[in-house]
């Protein structure tokens, strides 16, 4: 099936410092999601972005879903040891309830205290 | 909060064994999905099911089949189990959305399968 592109695959950084990381698509999409799962957990929704353009924000986090629908972009400040896990982006294609997404391979994200 | 569970966290089975993966969700959704979870290739469509009695194959179906007798459980059956489907199952389950925007998806907390 088709895949994003998610870089990077994994990061290791010391406490405090900030975060980004992307996919991007070669084709179009009207949803953009980002996930993160903690270790031995299920993926939890950390920000949804449904418009080209769109900056949103959930506390530290921010998302931006590119002016172009191929590509977004999350951004982690100020890291802590919790933010620990694997990112995962998501996109949907289509509109309508039987639309699929479409799931990057993940960033895998590691903190020094 | 939607839950979404999953009967077990860790099943070990022997191949050739016929498995049963449940999955039951409390918010009403109308489609739930499967997806096997493996180092390096991220999350894996198996079948998904827009209703009851209704599925759809994913990505991967193959070696797998489901069930959907009921709105709030989705099964996922393994009918000879191999040592390559050894991995981490993923159940989630999704509410229709009335506008065009993707409504997000819910996910349980994993069943780690060992086919020895």
């Amino acid at each position: 099936g088709q895949q994003l592109n998610q870089s990077p695959q994994s990061m290791f950084i010391q406490e405090g410092e900030d975060v980004s990381m992307n996919c991007t698509s070669s084709s179009i999409f009207n949803t953009w999601l980002w996930y993160k799962q903690d270790p031995g957990e299920g993926p939890v929704l950390l920000i949804a972005l449904y418009k080209a353009g769109e900056l949103t924000s959930n506390g530290r986090l921010t998302a931006q879903f590119g002016i172009t629908r191929k590509d977004s972009f999350l951004n982690i400040s100020a890291s802590i040891p919790s933010d620990v896990g694997i990112y995962f982006c998501a996109g949907q294609l289509s509109a309508g309830n039987n639309r699929k997404l479409i799931w990057g391979l993940g960033t895998s994200l590691a903190v020094n205290p | 909060d939607v839950k979404v569970t999953q009967s077990s966290r860790y099943l070990v089975k022997r191949t050739g064994e016929k498995v049963f993966l449940e999955c039951v969700q409390d918010m009403d959704h109308e489609n739930m999905f499967w997806y096997r979870q493996d180092p390096g290739l991220g999350l894996r469509l198996i079948y998904f099911s827009y209703d009851v009695k209704m599925k759809e194959k994913g990505d991967i179906p193959e070696g797998y089949s489901v069930s959907r007798e009921k709105k709030e459980r989705f099964s996922l059956i393994l009918e000879s189990a191999s040592t390559n489907q050894t991995s981490m199952y993923l159940c989630a389950s999704r509410g229709l959305d009335s506008s065009l925007r993707g409504s997000p998806l819910h996910f349980g907390n994993g069943t780690r399968l060992t086919v020895t």
